[in-house]
């Protein structure tokens, strides 16, 4: 079973602020990582596929990158909505299995 | 637009079972891998399962393999998780989310639900 580490956990930013987000894999999962990002009661929301895709309508501050075990969430210039937290994901090759990591919150310094 | 909309949960005691349901619309159901996914209070998403678009295949995390049976009828456009043996682990919001490429496995969830709520209690 692949395990995704994210950090840091928290990381406390003013809005403005350029947020750098890290995922780690324990395997190679080529480039089948995606970002989400889910804010208080609400459900996640695709936020980047593929590593690097922004999916529909999320803004070009949000980027991804990195490809084998080490992925990047960069938010260039953080806005009063994006304080959330982001989970990234992984798919095994074969089966489709999917994991989850436990996530960064980003919060206003 | 594009619809997912979960219902089915509530409490259920240790050791029972109970039904989940996803209702979509705005798009062809029948076409799309499904996927349930499930967060406990406070805690972060994991992964349950994924069925094909034609419901031939099923996958499932190991925390619930065994127990849990995801299924679709692509006449009704529903996606359903029949949950037995319940846990009080099992206690979550369950959400059910679209494998956003047609007649295959993606990597990824593209559209979510608003999720129902479960909770294993005696």
């Amino acid at each position: 079973e692949i395990v995704l580490t994210q950090s840091p956990a928290t990381l406390s930013l003013s809005p403005g602020e350029r947020a750098t987000l890290s995922c780690r894999a324990s395997q190679s999962v080529s480039r089948y990582l995606a970002w989400y990002q889910q804010k208080a009661g609400q459900a996640p929301r695709l936020l980047i596929y593929d590593a690097s895709n922004r999916a529909t309508g999320i803004p070009a501050r949000f980027s991804g990158s990195g490809s084998g075990t080490d992925f990047t969430l960069t938010i260039s210039s953080l806005e009063p909505e994006d304080f959330a937290v982001y989970y990234c994901q992984q798919r095994s090759t074969w089966p489709p299995l999917f994991t989850f990591g436990p996530g960064t919150k980003v919060d206003i310094k | 637009q594009v619809q997912l909309v979960e219902s089915g949960g509530g409490v259920v005691q240790p050791g029972r079972s109970l039904r989940l349901s996803c209702a979509a619309s705005g798009f062809t159901f029948s076409s799309y891998a499904m996927h349930w996914v499930r967060q406990a209070p406070g805690k972060g998403l994991e992964w349950v399962a994924i069925i094909s678009y034609d419901g031939s295949n099923q996958f499932y995390a190991d925390s619930v393999k065994g127990r849990f049976t995801i299924s679709r009828d692509n006449s009704k456009n529903t996606l359903f998780l029949q949950t037995s043996s319940v846990r009080p682990e099992d206690t979550a919001l369950y959400y059910c989310a679209r494998d956003p490429v047609p007649a295959t496995y993606c990597s990824y969830m593209d559209v979510w639900g608003k999720g129902t709520t479960v909770t294993v209690s005696s």
